[in-house]
């Protein structure tokens, strides 16, 4: 599975839009790109998912460029409620079974 | 629609003893796969079961065991507790049918070893 790299953390201002990008130089060809959202005590909530250009939906946006050797996870005007840790995960269900390897994800700050 | 169901929501144990969590996928999901999750670290794959099989596995040790019944409710086992075994367990599950499915996750079961 291909190993992904992330920034440990980031701060923000509410309103703001924060883009957090993460690495996985490794992608194979059938691997696709997920994002998960975390709240202290709860279990990881799925966010947006792509396999590559570009992804929208109601809470974010997901910009995979050509060489799909990183993406980026865009969240428009945060407010303090998108405090939380953001993973980055990639891989595919056709090897017998979807083996998910976390990193140790993004803590997101949004501040007042 | 019930979302992915855990129990019991907390645990207190000491070490040497045997713990039993349960999970229910959410509707119309027929995978299931248990992560370990320590304190300020990303979750853990601990194995994943699909058709009352184990269909992949991650780095645990023989001492974490999980059982899928026909329900597609699943249980993690973990004999011999160590104090590192302190943990948020959680459950996810998946429609398992397709490519790159999403998993959604459970509360989880907070595990202490004492």
């Amino acid at each position: 599975l291909a190993k992904t790299t992330q920034p440990i953390s980031m701060d923000s201002y509410e309103g703001q839009e924060v883009n957090i990008t993460c690495s996985h130089n490794n992608i194979a060809t059938n691997d696709y790109i997920t994002w998960y959202q975390q709240f202290p005590s709860q279990g990881p909530r799925f966010i947006i998912q792509g396999y590559k250009t570009k992804v929208t939906n109601e809470v974010a946006s997901l910009f995979i460029p050509a060489d799909r050797k990183s993406s980026t996870l865009s969240l428009p005007r945060v407010s303090l409620s998108d405090t939380a840790v953001y993973y980055c995960l990639v891989g595919d269900w056709e090897t017998g079974g979807f083996k998910t390897i976390f990193g140790a994800g993004t803590r997101l700050f949004v501040k007042a | 629609d019930a979302g992915v169901t855990q129990s019991p929501t907390h645990l207190i144990k000491t070490r040497g003893q045997q713990v039993t969590l349960r999970c229910s996928p959410k509707s119309g999901h027929d995978t299931v796969s248990w992560y370990q999750q320590a304190l300020g670290q990303g979750p853990q794959f601990i194995f994943q079961y699909y058709e009352e099989e184990e269909r992949q596995r991650g780095n645990f040790p023989d001492r974490f065991s999980g059982h899928q019944f026909p329900n597609y409710s699943s249980e993690l086992n973990v004999n011999a507790l160590l104090l590192g075994d302190s943990a948020l367990y959680l459950c996810a599950s998946s429609p398992g049918t397709g490519r790159a499915d999403t998993q959604y996750f459970g509360p989880g079961t907070r595990l202490t070893v004492l």
